[in-house]
């Protein structure tokens, strides 16, 4: 079974350009996270879906950040304008919950760089 | 007080130890618990995940839920070189809906 994909696996763009981050959670699957790891804070949740409606955006760090999520197989972040402190790695990760709590699956991730 | 917390190590184990990673969590609500691990340069993968309080093993792994003292830990037993990775603690608190809450992430190093 194909895991969940992310798009593209790194970035590197300049400071004030628009940046698109991709995600396909793995199918069958009702929720969808978005995290950002880095070595200073961790892994932290940006925002996440269940049932492709925002649930808790309350990670997200300012306006210029946004997520979207059309359809059950695919979403998106996005950055802008993009700044330096927004270097980091982005992981999707997408599960199936329920009436119990279950694990979440992490793609790949995409590793920007912000210059 | 974090949510979640672990010390960030490293730990250093000889090859065939024991590896014992702890962690702690701040909502007493919390029911769900996972482990994961992290090579450099990956994406976290699940060890292993508990609900209940008490033991759950699978192969080398066990975790162990303790819900009085808030507190869950992960024990690898015949520790390998290839364990060598940072293990990440997740919690999702008692706040309504599926929020999950890591930890810093403990450094494990098993030297051959």
């Amino acid at each position: 079974d194909a895991g969940v994909i992310q798009s593209p696996r790194h970035e590197v763009t300049e400071m004030g350009q628009e940046v698109t981050l991709r995600c396909k959670p793995i199918s069958g699957h009702n929720s969808l996270f978005w995290y950002r790891q880095t070595m200073m804070r961790g892994l932290e949740l940006l925002i996440y879906f269940n049932n492709n409606v925002p649930i808790d955006d309350s990670g997200m760090p300012e306006d210029r950040f946004s997520a979207k999520m059309p359809n059950a197989s695919f979403s998106t972040l996005k950055i802008q304008p993009s700044e330096p402190r927004d270097s980091a790695v982005y992981f999707c990760a997408s599960s199936l919950q329920g009436t119990s709590n279950q694990p979440q699956h992490f793609g790949d991730g995409t590793r920007l760089s912000i210059l | 007080q974090k949510e979640v917390e672990q010390n960030s190590g490293p730990l250093s184990v000889p090859e065939g130890a024991i590896a014992s990673l702890n962690c702690t969590y701040s909502d007493r609500g919390s029911q769900s618990f996972f482990w994961y691990r992290q090579y450099s340069g990956k994406s976290p993968e699940l060890i292993m995940f508990i609900y209940s309080n008490g033991d759950k093993e699978d192969g080398r792994f066990t975790a162990q839920l303790n819900k009085a003292s808030q507190y869950v830990s992960l024990l690898i037993r015949d520790s390998q070189p290839s364990d060598s990775a940072t293990y990440l603690c997740a919690v999702i608190p008692n706040t309504g809906g599926f929020k999950t809450i890591f930890g810093a992430g403990t450094r494990l190093f098993v030297k051959a």
